[in-house]
């Protein structure tokens, strides 16, 4: 069974600019969570869908933003990229709630902003 | 919102010795806490998860102990192998708003040494 995809693994982009990145969850999971990894900071959570709809939003400006296919697959958007928005974005699908079902990750997508 | 803290930054043992990493959370409503190992280039994968009617749960060399009072809980690794060694992160979950959203950890980068 496929797990978690995201594309593209690595992106350059300069500041300014705007990208999109793509996760495509395990067949049957309706959520789709995105995470910011960078050095000393972890995970932080950016926002989660659920069925077409956000559900729940991390503390990130407004320059971040996402949607949800009816197939599932979800994408994320920053626009007007800053030099500090560069890290690893990991994207998690769940069958149901994460305590009872968990998460699994994606392999990520690496985003390099100069 | 909740705020998770973890310590130690870095842990480095002696192949075979116990490793204990620990967090602490502040939202008294998280009731699932997971942990996840993350090595080198590759994705956060659960190793355990313990709940908020558990002290303790146990799976072969890897124990997690919950102290609901003092909002802390703690990995215990046993019998440490060389490869144990990557970053672990704890995580919380509040439920806010009836979706999924885990609070991570800063992560402990264990080496273990042989």
């Amino acid at each position: 069974k496929a797990g978690v995809t995201q594309t593209p693994r690595y992106l350059i982009k300069t500041r300014g600019q705007q990208v999109t990145l793509s996760c495509s969850p395990i067949s049957g999971h309706r959520s789709v969570s995105w995470y910011q990894q960078t050095p000393g900071q972890g995970l932080q959570f950016l926002f989660e869908y659920f069925s077409e709809t956000q559900r729940n939003k991390g503390n990130f400006p407004g320059r971040f933003s996402g949607r949800q296919f009816s197939n599932s697959r979800s994408e994320m958007n920053v626009s007007t990229l800053e030099l500090g928005d560069s890290a690893l974005y990991l994207c998690a699908s769940s069958l149901g709630t994460v305590p009872n079902y968990g998460y699994t990750f994606g392999s990520g997508t690496r985003l390099t902003v100069v | 919102g909740e705020n998770v803290e973890q310590h130690p930054s870095t842990l480095s043992v002696q192949e075979g010795d116990s490793a204990v990493i620990k967090c602490t959370y502040s939202d008294s409503a998280s009731n699932y806490f997971p942990w996840y190992k993350q090595e080198l280039g590759k994705r956060p994968q659960l190793i355990i998860d313990i709940r908020s009617n558990v002290g303790e749960k146990k799976d072969q060399r890897i124990a997690v102990t919950l102290n609901k009072t003092a909002k802390h809980f703690s990995l215990h690794i046993t019998e440490t192998q060389p490869e144990d060694s990557a970053v672990y992160f704890c995580a919380a979950s509040s439920l806010t708003g009836g979706g999924n959203k885990l609070t991570f950890g800063t992560g402990t980068q264990l080496k273990v040494e042989l």
